[in-house]
């Protein structure tokens, strides 16, 4: 089964930094590109960033280039987000997830972890 | 740039739902809708445009390509009621549309 477990998230203020887990599980994690999607509350779904399964390409939304690095163990099925200089606007549930893994026909998301940027 | 139309769209159970999206430019047939229903993470529904994902029924339907999509509803139940992502995957960054929230009449 395949499991995608977020953790990170938190109160932090402005200017401030955080760094995101995701724990995957279930699938050949090195071989996939892994993404970070957000939503603030009470918004639409906005893609964040995203990285190849060697590690070797990654792409960032404008809102956040310059600000976070996405990265991965790929020996620890782990994919990471760090965050900093922190604004209001990022406040946002941080979500992890999965290309289309073609067995499943489908992709997979995380919980999700609440990131709350206030002071 | 990806829109989408209606913002909100009425419709009684066992009604036909037809949801549209934009692309500034063409994307191909690289588009996914997802489902999201209050509290939960979004769900994947249609992938290369027409593609159904695993776990939805046929009532569900993707269609379109270029910059003109549409997802259509054919028979709404109760457990369809939610908002409707699209997104396109031809180029960076990813982007949605604004989302279209289908809802009870």
């Amino acid at each position: 089964e395949v499991q995608l477990v977020e953790s990170g998230g938190g109160l932090v203020q402005p200017g401030g930094s955080l760094r995101l887990s995701c724990a995957a599980s279930g699938f050949t994690f090195s071989t996939y590109n892994m993404h970070w999607f957000r939503q603030a509350p009470g918004k639409g779904l906005e893609w964040v960033s995203c990285i190849s399964g060697s590690a070797t390409a990654m792409f960032y939304a404008d809102s956040v280039k310059g600000r976070f690095t996405i990265s991965r163990d790929n020996a620890k099925n782990s994919l990471y987000l760090q965050m900093n200089s922190l604004r209001t606007e990022d406040t946002a549930v941080y979500y992890c997830v999965s290309p289309v893994l073609a067995a499943a026909g489908t992709n997979y998301w995380g919980q999700g972890t609440l990131v709350t940027v206030s002071s | 740039v990806m829109t989408q139309s209606p913002g909100t769209l009425s419709v009684s159970p066992g009604e036909r739902a037809t949801l549209s999206c934009r692309a500034s430019q063409s994307i191909s047939s690289n588009l996914a809708w997802y489902q999201q229903k209050p509290g939960q993470a979004p769900r994947l529904l249609i992938y290369g445009a027409s593609t159904r994902a695993t776990g939805f029924p046929a009532r569900f339907s993707g269609s379109g390509s270029g910059t003109e999509f549409t997802l259509t509803i054919s028979s709404l139940q109760s457990e369809d009621f939610a908002v409707y992502y699209c997104q396109q995957y031809y180029n960076w960054p990813r982007t949605f549309g604004p989302g279209t929230k289908v809802d009870i009449k």
